[in-house]
């Protein structure tokens, strides 16, 4: 597509649910990366993704946060056990990164908006 | 670890004026450096880049920054601004390192232009 896709654009759960948040990169992107903007901050990194393989997931705050993407494309936050304090913006990026190119800028979606009830 | 500091949570600038939106950053080699625009319900949208070279960056909208490695300091500037300029602008950093690939981001300024 022409940009990164995110969806939902809003998403409303009740604490304790298990959520999915999906990400269509730009076609052609290797790497994919997933941020958090809580209100009045900057996006935190969370994971980045080479290929199929999660690269660096350092930032991933607990063991209820996970991504995958199977296929080297589109991919998956899912979330277990909400809590009131994951609610926040939910930013995907992608961008053409390999050997080479490690200064290209990221392009990112419009976010998905979480708030945990 | 590598940080990045944006000391004003707004600036105000009359239409016309010049603007700045401080950006001073912390890394442990040599920094790629970014800006960022953020529209009211809009995703970010990337504004310019310094990678090497020429201290002075220019990139969309009539933007540009200068880096400057002995202050540590990356300052977004226009000389003369507009409404629509109106937005939240992030600076970001990371690292030269080989594989290291996150983006580190201020807290963001707030931008207000004055008609």
């Amino acid at each position: 597509g022409a940009g990164v896709s995110q969806t939902p654009s809003n998403k409303v759960t009740e604490k304790g649910k298990y959520v999915e948040l999906r990400c269509d990169p730009i076609s052609g992107h290797t790497a994919l990366y997933w941020y958090r903007q809580s209100l009045g901050q900057g996006p935190e990194f969370l994971i980045y993704f080479q290929g199929t393989g999660a690269a660096d997931d350092s930032g991933l705050p607990n063991d209820r946060f996970f991504a995958v993407r199977p296929e080297g494309s589109v991919s998956t936050l899912k979330i277990q056990r909400t809590e009131r304090g994951d609610s926040a913006v939910y930013l995907c990026a992608s961008s053409l990164t390999f050997r080479g190119t490690e200064n290209t800028e990221a392009f990112f979606g419009q976010g998905t908006r979480l708030t945990v009830v | 670890a590598q940080s990045v500091a944006q000391p004003e949570d707004q600036v105000n600038v009359a239409e016309g004026n010049p603007l700045t939106v401080k950006c001073t950053y912390s890394v442990s080699g040599n920094p790629y450096l970014f800006w960022y625009v953020q529209y009211p319900n809009r995703g970010l949208q990337f504004l310019l880049k310094y990678i090497t070279g020429d201290n002075l960056v220019k990139g969309s909208y009539g933007f540009e920054a200068e880096f400057n490695k002995s202050q540590t300091s990356f300052h977004l500037k226009k000389p003369s601004a507009l409404v629509s300029d109106s937005a939240l602008y992030f600076c970001a950093v990371r690292d030269r390192k080989a594989g290291s690939y996150q983006l580190t981001f201020g807290k963001g300024t707030k931008l207000s232009v004055i008609p």
